[in-house]
């Protein structure tokens, strides 16, 4: 157990919809980052925040948003959803935003588009 | 930008014996951290390894080992008395050490399936 948790676990939508996948960071860390996991294109970095704020994007749609609250959970909002958004998304949490520090991984949500 | 490449989708290895899992990376930067996660069939992701590039010492973990040869962005591990339990996927990532930008995101490879034979 990473400490990171996720839910829901798994959830099915169909296209069109709008979903809310949830994260809480290990306790005291501060940074959460959002990967998604596809047979397409493998194993891809979305976004990173640190206390609160966006530090850097990565392949990110638009139609895709998250923030980070104030005691430190992240959301990650998926729009308009396509059969190709059907993916697993992990979470992942590091004590700082630097980087340098190891970033430890979520169980994921397993997101299925019909 | 930085790229990682694992060219073995899959492996087969007998149980106690030792496979070696190939990674090679792409970049400008002279300064930067290599890992390898597994990733089982229960997906959690596990970190197995990790590398600093200024470091020439290769890394270790009990049965788990790297070769990492800087000049030809190689970043193989080796995984000894291979066990049941070993069997999972294994992703090669790089990450950047400069401050700033993207620099904390993890760059995974393809993966390469490790399958261990009893």
């Amino acid at each position: 157990d990473s400490g990171v948790t996720q839910t829901p676990k798994h959830l099915i939508t169909a296209t069109g919809q709008r979903v809310t996948l949830r994260c809480s960071p290990r306790s005291g860390d501060l940074s959460v980052y959002w990967y998604q996991q596809s047979l397409d294109q493998g194993l891809q970095f979305l976004i990173q925040y640190y206390n609160g704020e966006e530090r850097a994007k990565g392949n990110i749609l638009e139609r895709f948003s998250a923030q980070q609250f104030p005691d430190l959970h992240s959301e990650l909002n998926l729009s308009s959803l396509e059969l190709g958004d059907s993916a697993l998304y992990f979470c992942a949490s590091s004590v700082d935003g630097t980087g340098l520090d190891e970033q430890f991984f979520g169980p994921g949500t397993r997101l299925t588009v019909l | 930008a930085q790229t990682v490449t694992q060219s073995q989708p899959e492996m087969s290895v007998q149980e106690a014996e030792t496979v070696t899992l190939s990674c090679t990376y792409d970049t400008s930067e002279s300064d930067y951290y290599l890992f390898w996660y597994k990733q089982p069939p229960s997906r959690q992701m596990i970190l197995v390894i990790r590398q600093e590039a200024y470091k020439q010492q290769n890394a270790t973990e009990n049965r788990f080992s790297v070769n990492f040869q800087k000049a030809a962005k190689s970043f193989s591990l080796k995984i000894s008395d291979s066990q049941l339990g070993d069997a999972a996927m294994y992703f090669c990532a790089y990450r950047s050490a400069k401050y700033g930008g993207s620099q904390g995101n993890l760059i995974f490879g393809k993966g390469t399936k490790l399958s261990v034979k009893p």
